[in-house]
């Protein structure tokens, strides 16, 4: 079990400038969540799949944003025409999705910081 | 609109000591609540648990108490210690329409040696 791993765990960009975040869950966890978390407060849900299905979308996940999980394995986040308002922690969680209890693995997240 | 409500915002206490994090709901279809640990620069990491057909549950010093009824659940750290000063989460979510977690706001935690 080698964890969730996100990349880049900083990105620093323009406003303006498209920016995409990728996350490896843990390999044998079919369902993938993307949680933005703001300094001060609880990750917030964006966006979840089921293998490559992306079943669930969050209001706060404006048209800027798209998320992708080709083939039910790593997914992406991009985020186009960066607002300030966008600077936050994104996180990747995974879960097996099967049974009783589904507890989320988290990654370490990336950063982003909009000058 | 927030669906968990999570209090103390910041708590201190002294080595030995067992502090307690409330969290109170309204959506009564939340059927599984879980308890988040966040050191800085790293991930909520679980800690532990609860379904809502148990009253309590203890994984080593770290308990959840859980009242349905009042639609409230609480983390209790039983002997404290400076390595367990992090940010602590509760959150809730229904595991039957996707299981999105719903996170506090967060409680800061202190263990001072």
């Amino acid at each position: 079990d080698t964890g969730v791993s996100q990349d880049p765990r900083h990105k620093i960009t323009k406003r303006g400038q498209n920016v995409t975040f990728r996350c490896d869950p843990i390999s044998e966890h079919n369902r993938l969540y993307w949680y933005r978390q703001t300094l001060g407060q609880g990750p917030e849900f964006l966006t979840y799949f089921q293998n490559e299905a992306q079943l669930e979308k969050s209001r706060l996940l404006s048209d800027r944003f798209s998320a992708e999980r080709p083939k039910g394995s790593f997914s992406t986040l991009e985020i186009q025409r960066t607002e300030q308002g966008d600077s936050a922690m994104y996180l990747c969680a995974s879960s097996s999705g099967w049974g009783g209890n589904q507890p989320q693995h988290f990654g370490d997240g990336t950063r982003l910081s909009i000058l | 609109q927030q669906q968990v409500k999570q209090s103390p915002q910041s708590l201190i206490v002294q080595k030995g000591g067992i502090p307690i994090i409330n969290c109170a709901y309204e959506n009564t279809a939340f059927d599984y609540f879980p308890w988040y640990q966040q050191f800085p620069g790293k991930g909520p990491a679980l800690l532990i648990a609860i379904r809502p057909d148990v009253s309590e549950k203890k994984e080593g010093r770290f308990t959840i108490s859980f009242n349905k009824s009042a639609k409230q659940f609480s983390l209790h750290i039983m002997d404290s210690q400076p390595g367990d000063s992090a940010t602590y989460f509760c959150a809730a979510s229904i595991m039957s329409t996707g299981n999105q977690f719903y996170f506090g706001t967060g409680t800061s935690l202190t263990v001072i040696p």
